[in-house]
């Protein structure tokens, strides 16, 4: 059964990194596009980058651009998302999600994982 | 990038009621690229509409999706008690996904 599982909570300092894990069981991490997507506290859901259902490869919210990396480490089966020069305003579930039926949305999801930002 | 437009933010109802969420995009948006979700708190969204109208495995027939170009509507026929909840659209172009504001149907 396809699983995606995210790493544990994360609490970072303004101005510091953070790298959130998302292992994939049940197919080949290769075959699926890792996407990520965040939700602050009260809000609603925004995209953060991931992989280009196209060509595979890495595309990000122009929001993002310059802060953000996602890669995959097909050995280990997991996708990463790190983000770096935190903000409060960072502070949100962040979601690994992917395309798993080939439908062209994402109809996997995986728990979520929080990460705060604190001054 | 392509900005989503939803309407209402808030749609009040009683159970049995039709609920109707727009989403209204600042650009054409290829259909098979675009789909509704539903969230309920602290769960994940779940895709509901796929393709701007294609129901998702397991999704019940009350709902419904429709539209194409820039407008595009999600039709709850008759709210259940699980129903209530926020949705979001969502849609891929240019390289960038991006979703609606969501619009929550909360119990009147």
């Amino acid at each position: 059964q396809l699983q995606l599982v995210q790493s544990g909570a994360e609490v970072r300092k303004v101005g510091a990194s953070v790298k959130v894990s998302c292992k994939v069981s049940g197919k080949n991490l290769i075959d699926l596009s890792i996407q990520w997507v965040r939700q602050a506290p009260g809000k609603g859901l925004e995209w953060v980058g991931g992989f280009d259902p196209g060509d595979g490869e890495t595309i990000y919210a122009q929001q993002f651009q310059g802060r953000v990396t996602v890669t995959l480490d097909t050995s280990a089966h997991t996708g990463y998302m790190e983000l770096t020069s935190l903000r409060p305003e960072d502070t949100a579930v962040y979601f690994c999600a992917t395309d798993f039926t080939g439908i062209d949305c994402f109809d996997l999801w995986g728990q979520g994982t929080m990460v705060t930002v604190s001054s | 990038e392509i900005v989503l437009t939803q309407s209402p933010g808030t749609l009040s109802l009683s159970p049995g009621e039709r609920a109707t969420v727009s989403c209204r995009a600042s650009q054409r948006v290829v259909s098979s690229y675009f789909a509704w979700y539903q969230q309920k708190p602290g769960q994940a969204p779940r895709v509901l509409i796929y393709a701007a109208s294609r129901r998702a495995t397991g999704i019940p027939d009350r709902f419904s999706g429709s539209g194409s170009g820039t407008d595009f509507t999600l039709t709850i026929s008759r709210l259940e008690p699980e129903d209530f909840a926020v949705y979001y659209c969502q849609q891929y172009g240019s390289s960038a996904w991006t979703f609606g504001q969501g619009t929550k149907v909360e119990l009147k």
